[in-house]
């Protein structure tokens, strides 16, 4: 969905390297979120934003960190890389109990 | 804890057959669920939703039936295409805050 942009699209990393993810939307929504998806298996919630200044942890929010700098931006951290980290990584957003749109997801390898 | 899961992983169908993926949910305090369709390489898209206040909802060649007495969700597809072919998650709000998917059903199309 174009009007959530996610950069980078692929990074190859190394263990114990800093990295970021960021988000980008332009539908106006006040809720994002971080997804993490691996092979084979369905999306996990990391981290999710209902406005700049609310922020909550996900089901697997160990290793990551979140930072909302504006209704639009929502950037994904990990701040020390390990190798179990590899992984498809989603950004979402939706309005209110509504449908959440997707982004195009970063491939994410931590060698 | 809560969980949303699928019957089966892959389901092969014949161009042109309809097709059913299945999905259940154990939260019976869930009220809206929603059917995402994931290409390859590509971020999850919405497909069709349904609030708990419905049984049956139709879209374009799709049609979500929810059975709140077993918590069992199905799509069907009429039809079928191969650009059908994707993987198909279910996914359920037990409250306003967030969405809970399953692992997902990988449908294949032959000719």
């Amino acid at each position: 969905d174009a009007d959530v942009t996610q950069t980078p699209r692929n990074r190859i990393t190394k263990t114990g390297k800093r990295i970021m993810l960021e988000c980008s939307q332009t539908k106006g929504h006040d809720r994002m979120y971080w997804y993490r998806q691996d092979p084979g298996l369905g999306l996990q919630l990391i981290y999710y934003s209902f406005d700049v200044k609310d922020i909550n942890k996900g089901e697997i929010s160990d290793g990551y960190s979140v930072s909302r700098q504006a209704q639009a931006k929502f950037s994904l951290s990990l701040e020390s890389a390990i190798p179990n980290q590899t992984a498809l990584y989603f950004c979402a957003t939706s309005d209110f109990g509504d449908e959440q749109f997707f982004g195009p997801g970063t491939r994410l390898t931590v060698l | 804890g809560e969980s949303v899961g699928l019957h089966l992983p892959t389901l092969s169908v014949q161009e042109g057959d309809n097709s059913i993926i299945n999905c259940a949910y154990s939260n019976s305090a869930s009220d809206y669920f929603i059917w995402y369709k994931q290409e390859s390489g590509k971020g999850p898209q919405f497909i069709i939703d349904i609030r708990s206040n419905m049984d049956k909802r139709q879209g374009q060649r799709v049609t979500v039936l929810l059975n709140k007495t077993v918590k069992h969700l199905s799509l069907q597809i009429a039809a079928t295409q191969p650009g059908d072919s994707a993987v198909y998650f279910c996914a359920e709000t037990p409250n306003t805050d967030k969405l809970i998917f399953g692992t997902g059903t990988r449908l294949q199309v032959f000719p």
